[in-house]
């Protein structure tokens, strides 16, 4: 079953934080976030492994927590390169298939 | 490292047509995945190898299609008859022995007619 996320869209000025969820009804192994801009490949942000491990480089942090199966993406200060849509992968067992959200349209303005 | 390749990066063709994909993953990846994502959503896993054995397939996979990695290397993905239903960006995703990070290829457009 296919991870929920939200907002599905969010408008931000340049500087805004934003938090984009993901939930899923399976227990997961890992929770992995990807942002891609119209016509490119999927760019991997971040992994983060079951044990509510947060992780996080330059303003873009994320956290899992494993009891609730939600994975939560935090931008802060936000750029205008952060324009793109996210997606959370999440993984069932290790090395297998990544199963994909719904995504979150993310656009960033001056 | 070059990054996943795959070609063509567009393909148009008319229904009924056989068309066949190609993928380079990363070097010494030995895991190779298939996506397909349609417009606004998200990516939806079609098939994966470990080395040149084929592991796991998606009920999405119907008998029209087939993939490949025959030396462990490069994969190929074919779709045969294609239907206007399959029209979709195909990607490519590999990743390494150790974790699970999967790194996407640009993805061959496919647009059937």
């Amino acid at each position: 079953q296919q991870p929920v996320q939200s907002p599905q869209a969010v408008i931000l000025r340049e500087g805004e934080d934003a938090v984009i969820n993901c939930s899923s009804s399976k227990a997961l192994y890992s929770v992995h976030w990807y942002r891609q801009k119209h016509g490119e490949a999927p760019v991997f942000l971040m992994i983060l492994l079951k044990g509510g491990e947060q992780k996080g480089h330059d303003k873009i942090s994320a956290s899992f927590n494993e009891k609730k199966q939600q994975s939560s993406l935090y931008l802060t200060a936000s750029q205008l390169s952060y324009s793109g849509t996210y997606f959370c992968g999440t993984e069932v067992g290790t090395a297998s298939k990544l199963t994909f959200g719904t995504g979150t349209r993310l656009q960033v303005t001056l | 490292d070059t990054g996943v390749s795959q070609n063509p990066r567009h393909k148009i063709t008319k229904r009924g047509q056989n068309v066949t994909f190609r993928c380079d993953p990363i070097s010494e990846h030995n895991r190779l995945y298939w996506y397909r994502q349609t417009l606004g959503q998200g990516p939806e896993f079609l098939t994966y190898f470990q080395n040149e054995a084929q592991l796991e397939k998606s009920r999405l996979l119907s008998d029209r299609f087939s993939a490949e990695r025959p030396k462990g290397s490069f994969s190929t993905l074919e779709i045969q008859r294609t239907e206007q239903g399959d029209s979709a960006m195909y990607l490519c995703a590999s990743s390494p022995r150790q974790g699970n990070i999967q790194y996407f290829g640009a993805g061959t457009r496919l647009s059937v007619l």
